[in-house]
């Protein structure tokens, strides 16, 4: 089982450049999740699907970020513009059915906008 | 809505020390608990979790939780430390009110043990 995969692991880029984050959540797990996690505020759910479906986005921070899921086995977190705040630590979960179950996180990708 | 309070932002320790860590979240149904492990540069991991039965849970290397419904509380504990237990600890609960399933987090508590 290769886990939550994401890419990149490392992204720095400028202001103003859009920026593209990738999840692969693990075979069979119906349930996918991004979160962002920086200093000051934590752990933060930005948003997560069930079945591909967006089921609450109301953590994404503003219209700069935008998430799809176009198929089980992949999701992209977009943001466009980036800015320096969105500096963090993005990581994506997945998790099988039901809220029972655990959730498997991947290795994240650290952003840094210059 | 639900939420976690960690009451500890950073906790240090010497090795062989024994460690509780403060976990209490608002909700007073039914709840489901985690707590999950990032060491320095990696994921989150599942540490242990509650959904029904014993309080008293047991999880991977060593700790332990202890779920107390009348105080809110499930708190995380280790009984001797060790230097490789250095890491931020998260605490969670699972909010069935709002969007089903979703877990919430504490805001961490970083451990720092020395040798």
């Amino acid at each position: 089982d290769a886990g939550v995969i994401q890419s990149p692991r490392h992204e720095v880029t400028e202001m103003g450049q859009e920026v593209t984050l990738r999840c692969k959540p693990i075979s069979g797990h119906n349930s996918l999740f991004w979160y962002r996690q920086t200093m000051m505020r934590g752990l933060e759910l930005l948003i997560y699907f069930n079945n591909n479906v967006p089921i609450d986005d109301s953590g994404m921070p503003e219209d700069r970020f935008s998430a799809k899921m176009p198929n089980a086995s992949f999701s992209t977190l977009k943001i466009q513009p980036s800015e320096p705040r969105d500096s963090a630590v993005y990581f994506c979960a997945s998790r099988r059915a039901g809220g029972m179950n655990e959730q498997f996180f991947g290795p994240g990708t650290r952003l840094t906008v210059l | 809505a639900q939420s976690v309070s960690q009451h500890n932002h950073h906790v240090i320790l010497s090795e062989a020390a024994s460690l509780e860590l403060g976990c209490n979240y608002s909700y007073g149904g039914t709840v489901n608990l985690f707590w999950y492990v990032q060491y320095p540069g990696q994921h989150l991991q599942l540490l242990l979790k509650y959904f029904s039965g014993d309080p008293l849970v047991k999880g991977i290397k060593g700790f332990e939780a202890e779920f107390i419904k009348s105080k809110f509380s499930f708190n995380l504990r280790k009984p001797s430390v060790q230097w490789s237990d250095t890491a931020e600890y998260f605490c969670a609960v699972i909010d069935y009110g709002g969007s089903q399933g979703n877990l919430i987090f504490g805001k961490g508590t970083k451990l720092s043990v020395k040798p």
